[in-house]
């Protein structure tokens, strides 16, 4: 089972920041959180992930809070194509320790 | 960055027949690759994982005679679902371990629809 909480769906206006939440109360020391979207019949993207610091990429920030309970996926400029299912998971570090679990996902709608 | 291709994108057969998807790594050696499935409306759900060399690890619940996993090198894993049924219609995404952080990079996806 998924370890994570998100909402079902989102909206956000283009152009503004959409700030994805999500909720991992039970992470452990070892789990990073990791983000992904899936655009409408594609695979999923790989977008951003983080331990407990914040971090920054090209496409995204994420923050983690102190307690690393929950986390903020946060889109600076959200345009049309930011419209998407967006995942996240948690995982421990390295390839030893598999797959990813999917849960249901924020599926976010860019509006005009 | 990583890039994974799969082939076919979409592919059409008639009930009983068998169907082959190729995932490929593209820029890069790929020891682990993994097959997911996705129903309409349903999240990714892990089929297998799939180790050049070795047999396929299948999750519970999945059928390895049915969906025999191939990985004979480090960058090509195939997928073949055998007398395929229309319940095995779905949306067929593989994925491959990529660099130091192990991050896995998805493959475009194959819709199967099995008539």
């Amino acid at each position: 089972d998924a370890k994570t909480t998100q909402p079902t769906s989102m909206d956000c206006a283009e152009g503004r920041a959409a700030n994805l939440p999500c909720n991992h109360s039970t992470i452990s020391g070892n789990e990073y959180v990791y983000w992904y979207r899936q655009i409408h019949s594609q695979g999923p993207q790989y977008i951003i992930h983080g331990l407990k610091n914040n971090e920054t990429n090209e496409m995204a920030s994420l923050i983690i809070t102190e307690d690393r309970k929950s986390s903020t996926l946060i889109l600076p400029h959200a345009t049309l194509r930011d419209t998407a299912v967006y995942y996240c998971i948690v995982r421990p570090w390295g390839g030893s320790q598999g797959n990813l679990i999917f849960g249901k996902g924020t599926k976010l709608s860019v509006k005009p | 960055g990583a890039v994974v291709s799969q082939h076919p994108s979409w592919v059409i057969c008639k009930s009983g027949t068998s169907v082959k998807i190729e995932c490929r790594s593209l820029d890069f050696q790929a020891t682990t690759m993994f097959w997911y499935r996705q129903f309409p409306k349903q999240s990714l759900m892990l089929m297998a994982t799939s180790n050049e060399g070795s047999k396929a690890t299948y999750e519970q619940g999945v059928e390895k005679d049915k969906f025999l996993i191939n990985h004979a090198s480090l960058t090509l894993s195939t997928l073949t679902v055998t007398s395929a049924h229309p319940e095995d219609s779905s949306f067929y995404i593989c994925s491959a371990y990529y660099g130091v952080s192990y991050e896995q990079y998805f493959g475009p996806g194959t819709r199967l629809t099995v008539t």
